[in-house]
C-alpha cells in the first residue's frame, strides 16, 4: 500500500526560527507537490517538483526533491505568523490510474511571536 | 487563473436525502476529483475523471456516485445521505496525463452537514 508520511504532524514555532517539515513516500515518483491550507479554506499549490534534485523557492519557504530517497523537505526559514497553516505534500502515481495524487496527513503550523 | 468552483460552501441535508454536490472549472481541464476532508484523515479520494463520462472509483468510493455529462463541471451524489458523510468535500481540477499533468487545482470546498 502506498503510504505518504509527513512529519511533523503539528508544529509550534517562535518568529525568526527555521524549522523543515518532511514528506516520506513509500512508491517510486518523480512528481511532488506542496499545498498551503488556510483554516476553513481550500487548498493551494504551493511548489511542483518534477525531478530528483528539484529545488523550489518563494519567500520564506524552499522546497526539494531526492526520489532516490523518496522524500521531500519544506524548509521554514525565519518564520512568520503569516506562515500559519496547515501544509500537506502530495505524491503523484501516475501512470495506469491517470494521475492520482496521494496526500500526506498535512503538518499544521502555527508560528508564534 | 484556474478557476474551480463548487456550488455551496455550506449545506445542512438530513438522513436519508439526495444530496448533490457541483464542481465546474473553467479551464478546460480533463481531470476532476471529488476528495473528502477529515481531521486526522487528512484528504482522502472519492471519485475522479479523465474525461467527460468516464470516471473512476477512488479510495472511498461507498456511498458516493458521479456523473460527467460536460468536460467542465463533475458532480458528486450521495444517494441516500448519512451522518457519517458528514465532512469537508473538495474538488479539484488538472490538465493532461501522465508526465504531462499539471498539479491540482482545488475548488473552495463545501462542508456538508448530515443531521
Amino acid at each position: 500500500e502506498l503510504k505518504v508520511e509527513q512529519n511533523p504532524l503539528f508544529l509550534s514555532m517562535q518568529e525568526g526560527k527555521n524549522y523543515t517539515i518532511y514528506c516520506n513516500y513509500s512508491t517510486t515518483s518523480d512528481r511532488l507537490y506542496w499545498y498551503r491550507q488556510d483554516p476553513g479554506k481550500s487548498l493551494e499549490s504551493l511548489f511542483v517538483l518534477l525531478s530528483n534534485g528539484a529545488v523550489k523557492q518563494e519567500g520564506r519557504l524552499m522546497a526539494s526533491l531526492d526520489t532516490k530517497a523518496r522524500l521531500s523537505t519544506l524548509h521554514i526559514t525565519a518564520a512568520v505568523h503569516d506562515l500559519s497553516a496547515t501544509y500537506f505534500c502530495a505524491v503523484d502515481i501516475y501512470g495506469g490510474s491517470q494521475g492520482n495524487l496521494i496526500f500526506g496527513k498535512g503538518t499544521k503550523l502555527s508560528v508564534k511571536p | 487563473d484556474v478557476k474551480v468552483t463548487q456550488s455551496s460552501r455550506y449545506l445542512v441535508k438530513r438522513t436519508g436525502e439526495k444530496v448533490f454536490l457541483e464542481c465546474v472549472q473553467d479551464m478546460d481541464h480533463e481531470n476532476m476529483f471529488w476528495y473528502r476532508q477529515d481531521p486526522g484523515l487528512g484528504l482522502r479520494l472519492i471519485y475522479f475523471s479523465y474525461d467527460v463520462k468516464m470516471k473512476e472509483k477512488g479510495d472511498i468510493p461507498e456511498g458516493y456516485s458521479v456523473s460527467r455529462e460536460k468536460k467542465e463541471r463533475f458532480s458528486l451524489i450521495l444517494e441516500s445521505a448519512s451522518t457519517n458523510q458528514t465532512s469537508m468535500y473538495l474538488c479539484a481540477s488538472s490538465l493532461g496525463s501522465g508526465r504531462r499533468q499539471t498539479e491540482a487545482f482545488f475548488g473552495q470546498g463545501t462542508r456538508l452537514t448530515v443531521v
